[in-house]
């Protein structure tokens, strides 16, 4: 069962311009979400995290926001680079245990 | 501090052969958690063990099994490979409380 959802395989957007990556998740007692980075032939990388108390977290250019009513989160990187160009997995997790992992975006950014 | 370590990081493979993979993780950590990486699939959780023990387990039929040992170091096997198995199998470990997972680059696995 897909508890976490990334609907959007892929995104493109232009360097400089603002990229917004999605993520749903179905169970409201989810507790503590990430976001993470990949790279092909790396492992993901940690990005930034929000806890469920909170909706909003920002780290220089990335912020992610997080509606619990419609159990959605986002990933704003602004201005986007063309090093943010890889895939991006959402995960969210409950009382600290393991993660649950959406499929991935692949963000592409374009010089 | 070294990061987490997987091996082999390439490995193929005939259809009905076992595989063991390894997965050694940041000294102090005692969680270890396996995912399988597919095209479209994302990240599908297998199984996490903390201490020795399962302490979750995700929806892979029992071909898949895993232990940990007393120095946290993890190995997951795979009985009876099927060509469905090829993907990158990757093993994360963490800190006890809520932290962030730090991620191995993996064992791609292949099998023909």
């Amino acid at each position: 069962d897909q508890q976490v959802k990334q609907n959007s395989p892929s995104l493109s957007v232009q360097e400089g311009r603002i990229s917004i990556l999605n993520c749903d998740y179905t169970n409201s007692m989810f507790d503590y979400f990430l976001w993470y980075k990949k790279y092909p032939a790396e492992g993901p990388t940690f990005l930034i995290s929000i806890s469920s108390i909170k909706d909003k977290n920002e780290d220089g250019r990335f912020t992610v926001f997080l509606n619990k009513s419609a159990k959605h989160l986002s990933l704003h990187i602004v201005p986007s680079q063309p090093g943010d160009s890889a895939v991006y997995f959402c995960a969210a997790s409950l009382n600290n245990n393991d993660m649950r992992f959406g499929a991935g975006t692949r963000l592409t950014v374009k010089p | 501090k070294a990061g987490v370590t997987q091996t082999p990081r390439y490995l193929i493979k005939t259809r009905g052969q076992q595989v063991t993979l390894s997965c050694s993780p940041i000294s102090g950590h005692r969680s270890v958690s396996w995912y399988q990486q597919t095209p479209g699939q994302g990240l599908q959780f297998l199984f996490e063990y903390f201490s020795e023990t399962q302490r979750n387990k995700g929806n892979f039929p029992g071909r898949f099994s895993g232990r940990q040992f007393s120095n946290s170091r993890s190995e997951m096997n795979v009985s009876t490979l099927e060509l469905g198995d090829s993907a990158l199998y990757l093993c994360a470990s963490r800190d006890r409380g809520p932290a962030e997972a730090f991620f191995g680059q993996g064992t791609r696995l292949t099998v023909v």
